[in-house]
């Protein structure tokens, strides 16, 4: 069975740049896998930041950008503020209906 | 705008049913997919089903096929999760979320706050 995998955490200086990464144990992420991605505070509901690869949603600072790094889907958050401390998720499709999130990555912005 | 209501949640008992809904405002509900995710407590999100627009449609994560079914109602602008057999890692908080749509491909563009299903004796 095919697992999407992320990092665990990460951790990024106020106006620094950290890339997330989201993966397959097997194969490549490609654009066809529509990769999104969501991020989500403590006892809140996930909010959607990309979608389609790199489209970013209604709102969303352009700090936040997605794109396909090799064999993997990326987002990357350029010029980091406090209020991106949060748990980051990318969700895959896998074809055939379903879809599958990664574990999801902690940012802490320190 | 776009509003996701869940409700439903509460404390069932291991092998019984539940069942939730999520009322949908702010747009034409019968025009767009829906699906359900969990989320256990201090856990990842899971997705768990889908539903096409018009019903036609469904599918669910490997977790909880033949258990779990969802349904709609577009004449009531509300999606269903009926949760049979329950078990004690079917405990979470369950957001229903919209399938959006952009140019070919799908995503989850808007979200509830979330329900939460206890399964414990």
């Amino acid at each position: 069975q095919t697992v999407v995998t992320q990092e665990t955490s990460f951790s990024v200086s106020p106006g620094g740049t950290v890339t997330l990464t989201c993966g397959l144990t097997s194969g490549s992420v490609s654009t066809s896998h529509s990769p999104s991605w969501y991020q989500q505070t403590p006892g809140q509901a996930p909010r959607t930041l990309v979608y389609s690869t790199t489209a970013r949603s209604s709102g969303v600072p352009d700090r936040f950008s997605g794109s396909i790094l090799g064999n993997k889907a990326a987002l990357t958050i350029t010029g980091a503020q406090a209020d991106d401390e949060s748990d980051y998720y990318c969700v895959l499709y896998m074809g055939s209906g379903i879809w599958v999130f990664g574990g999801g990555t902690k940012v802490t912005v320190l | 705008q776009v509003h996701l209501v869940e409700s439903g949640g509460g404390v069932v008992q291991p092998g019984w049913s539940r069942g939730l809904s999520c009322a949908a405002s702010g747009f034409i509900f019968s025009n767009f997919g829906m699906v359900w995710v969990r989320q256990a407590p201090g856990k990842g999100l899971e997705w768990v089903a889908f539903i096409r627009f018009d019903e036609s449609l469904t599918y669910y994560a490997d977790s909880v096929k033949g258990r779990f079914t969802i349904s709609r109602d577009n004449s009531k602008n509300t999606l269903y999760l009926e949760m049979n057999s329950l078990r004690a890692e079917d405990t979470a908080v369950y957001y229903c979320a919209r399938y959006g749509a952009a140019g070919g491909t799908y995503y989850f563009d808007y979200w509830g706050q979330g329900t939460l299903v206890t399964v414990s004796a």
